[in-house]
């Protein structure tokens, strides 16, 4: 069984730029997840979707971050324009459908993200 | 809400010695705690979790870690140390919310195994 992928595994831009980074979960996993761990700091929650809707976007920083999962199989989160706190690793996780839990949260190798 | 607090952001120990990973959370329900490891270029890969059950949890590559409510800790363990422990782990608090099992993490702790 193939585990979670992302894509690209590193992006360097320049502030001002657009990035759009992949995530494709674990086949039939209905939760996806998105992460970010800023350099030094703690893994922080992004968002949450079930299937292709938004379950919960708290985490997401601000309207220059768009996450899309059409027809809830990859996700894909576009950065838009890109700025120099952007910078990190970018860690998709997916899980079974939630039901009183937890399953397990699956997690790529994530993408890290240089904005110059 | 919640919070994970990891002492420590580097351990190192020499290989055959007990390795002590300490985590202590905040929550306002009775949490979900997790512990993750991340090896070089790779993803977080679950050692463990406790789910209400046993407090005294047991984990893959011989780690475990003791949940103590009193202390509101959940520290990570393993009696000898192997130089493929050499990694960086996180301490882990789940949400039980219907929003799902969204993970507050610790800042991390990196081990570092001394032959």
């Amino acid at each position: 069984e193939a585990g979670v992928t992302q894509f690209p595994s590193h992006s360097v831009i320049e502030k001002g730029q657009t990035v759009t980074l992949r995530c494709d979960p674990i086949s039939g996993h209905d939760n996806l997840y998105w992460y970010r761990r800023v350099m030094g700091k703690e893994i922080k929650f992004l968002l949450h979707f079930v299937k292709e809707s938004k379950q919960d976007e708290s985490g997401m920083p601000n309207n220059r971050f768009l996450a899309e999962r059409t027809g809830g199989t990859y996700s894909t989160l576009k950065v838009q324009p890109a700025e120099l706190e952007d910078s990190g690793v970018y860690f998709c996780a997916s899980s079974q459908q939630w039901a009183g839990g937890p399953y397990e949260q699956y997690f790529g190798p994530g993408t890290r993200l240089t904005v110059t | 809400a919640q919070s994970v607090t990891q002492l420590g952001s580097h351990v190192s120990v020499s290989e055959g010695a007990l390795v002590l990973l300490r985590c202590n959370y905040s929550s306002s329900v009775p949490p979900y705690l997790f512990w993750y490891v991340q090896y070089p270029n790779q993803g977080l890969q679950l050692l463990l979790k406790y789910t209400s059950a046993a407090t005294l949890v047991k984990g893959i590559n011989g780690f475990e870690a003791e949940f103590k409510k009193s202390e509101t800790s959940f520290h990570l363990t393993k009696p000898s140390a192997h130089m493929s422990d050499a990694a960086e782990y996180f301490c882990a608090v789940s949400d039980r919310g219907s929003s799902g099992d969204k993970l507050t993490f610790g800042t991390g702790t990196r081990l570092a195994v001394r032959p």
